[in-house]
């Protein structure tokens, strides 16, 4: 069966720093690029960007790029994000997705990210 | 970035009956192998987004023939032929051609 498993919901402080993460299971981790989604409180979605196991070769939104870092670890078939300074603005919930040339099909349960002081 | 916009934002609906939400994006959709990279999803409160339709108008596993996804190039649609109680939640629709991807707005579905 595939599973894609996030890790659990975190509290953190403006500055601190962040990883969370997304575990794929029943497949390949290599063959399939995994995507990010954010949403934040009461918003829409927002597409973060995507990475390709295999290689870690990342694209990524405008929107997001230098302040958070996509990656992964074929070893242990898990894809990460990844902030070093974490904002207020980074409260959201996070998702991680199984793609299918440019397609979803499987998706994490979504990581609640919190940031206050 | 190809901007997305959906209309209504808001659609009250009455079980039973048809509805349909309008996606338009700024640049044509349409690569040059034929393919329209664009797809609909549904997210309901307290799950992942659901995949309803990819590449304009082909209905992901599972998801029932009551939804349809149509509209070339620029405008598209999502229709749904008749409502049920269990299709509420936000509808959005993605487009997936260039580097970077963009939804639109979002669509609340919900009964009247």
């Amino acid at each position: 069966e595939v599973q894609l498993v996030q890790s659990g919901a975190e509290v953190k402080k403006p500055g601190e720093s962040l990883r969370i993460s997304c575990k794929g299971s029943g497949y390949s981790f290599t063959s399939y690029w995994i995507s990010w989604v954010r949403q934040m409180p009461g918003k829409g979605l927002e597409w973060m960007g995507k990475i390709d196991p295999s290689d870690s070769y990342t694209t990524s939104s405008p929107s997001f790029q230098g302040h958070v870092t996509i990656s992964a670890d074929k070893s242990i078939s898990t894809a990460y994000l990844q902030w070093s300074s974490l904002k207020a603005s980074d409260t959201a919930i996070y998702y991680c997705a199984r793609l299918v040339g440019t397609t979803t099909d499987y998706w994490g349960q979504g990581t609640l990210v919190t940031v206050s002081s | 970035d190809i901007v997305m916009t959906q209309s209504p934002l808001s659609l009250p609906v009455t079980p039973g009956e048809p509805a349909s939400i309008s996606c338009r994006s700024n640049q044509s959709l349409l690569h040059r192998n034929g393919y329209t990279y664009l797809d609909w999803y549904l997210h309901k409160p307290g799950q992942p987004p659901q995949l309803l339709i990819y590449l304009r108008s082909n209905r992901a596993s599972g998801v029932p023939d009551r939804f349809s996804g149509s509209g070339s190039g620029t405008d598209f649609t999502l229709k749904i032929s008749r409502v049920e109680a269990e299709d509420v939640g936000v509808y959005y629709c993605m487009q997936t051609l260039q580097t970077s991807w963009t939804f639109g707005q979002g669509t609340k579905v919900e009964i009247k």
